[in-house]
């Protein structure tokens, strides 16, 4: 079965640092992977996916993330982080087996200014 | 363009009443549609998924029913509220499988009093 573990629940870093959010996955076949943000109150927006070919995704806002096959991981780092960042980041997996796509449980963003 | 839309925002009831939140696709044929639930500190849930009209996956046993009457219409339903059913519940929609992601509501946050 396809699975998700985000392992840090919270992770504070201060404005201008670089970041990264650690997911891995557990699928029996090539995963379909993502990034989401979540702003409090709001719905998921797409960062980037990740389906075939060049393992270093780029996204929105300055985001990127890389596929380790090898590592079943999908991180994702921006190199500088701005206030308007925080928010909670969920990671997911799917593929062309299934109709569903699974979210690890997000984690929270903190920014210090 | 795609646009989803997801009624009502917010919405408080008393135990035991009824549940109708809809969820509506606009610029697009025969989306998967999706029901998630979020509760605090507990991640998206994946409550139903249909693949098409009258195609309604369950994915966890409990209060709740979906129905998919049209192609493009998705109702998230209870005949009984239980305090148990306040959360945030997000629509989502995707086509091939969720190759691209999903595209996600706005949200309703549910308090069931």
């Amino acid at each position: 079965a396809q699975s998700v573990t985000q392992p840090d629940i919270h992770i504070t870093v201060s404005e201008g640092a670089s970041l990264e959010l650690r997911c891995n996955y557990s699928y029996g076949a090539t995963p379909y992977l993502f990034w989401y943000v979540q702003s409090p109150g709001q719905g998921l927006q797409l960062l980037l996916k990740y389906f075939s070919g060049d393992t270093l995704v780029q996204g929105i806002k300055g985001f990127e993330a890389e596929f380790k096959r090898s590592q079943s991981s999908f991180n994702l780092r921006k190199p500088s982080v701005h206030w308007s960042d925080a928010a909670e980041y969920f990671c997911a997996v799917g593929g062309n087996r299934d109709d569903k796509i699974i979210f690890g449980k997000g984690t929270r963003l903190h920014i210090l200014p | 363009s795609q646009t989803i839309h997801q009624w009502p925002a917010t919405l408080v009831q008393p135990v035991g009443s009824p549940l109708s939140l809809e969820c509506t696709v606009e610029g697009t044929s025969n989306p998967n549609l999706y029901w998630y639930r979020q509760a605090a500190g507990r991640g998206l849930q994946l409550l139903f998924y249909s693949v098409g009209i009258g195609q309604i996956s369950s994915e966890v046993p409990q209060n709740l029913s979906a129905s998919r009457p049209q192609d493009r219409q998705f109702i998230l339903s209870s005949k009984k509220l239980l305090l148990s059913d306040s959360g945030f519940y997000l629509c989502a929609w995707s086509l091939d499988r969720g190759r691209y992601g999903y595209t996600f509501g706005s949200g309703t946050r549910l308090t069931v009093v």
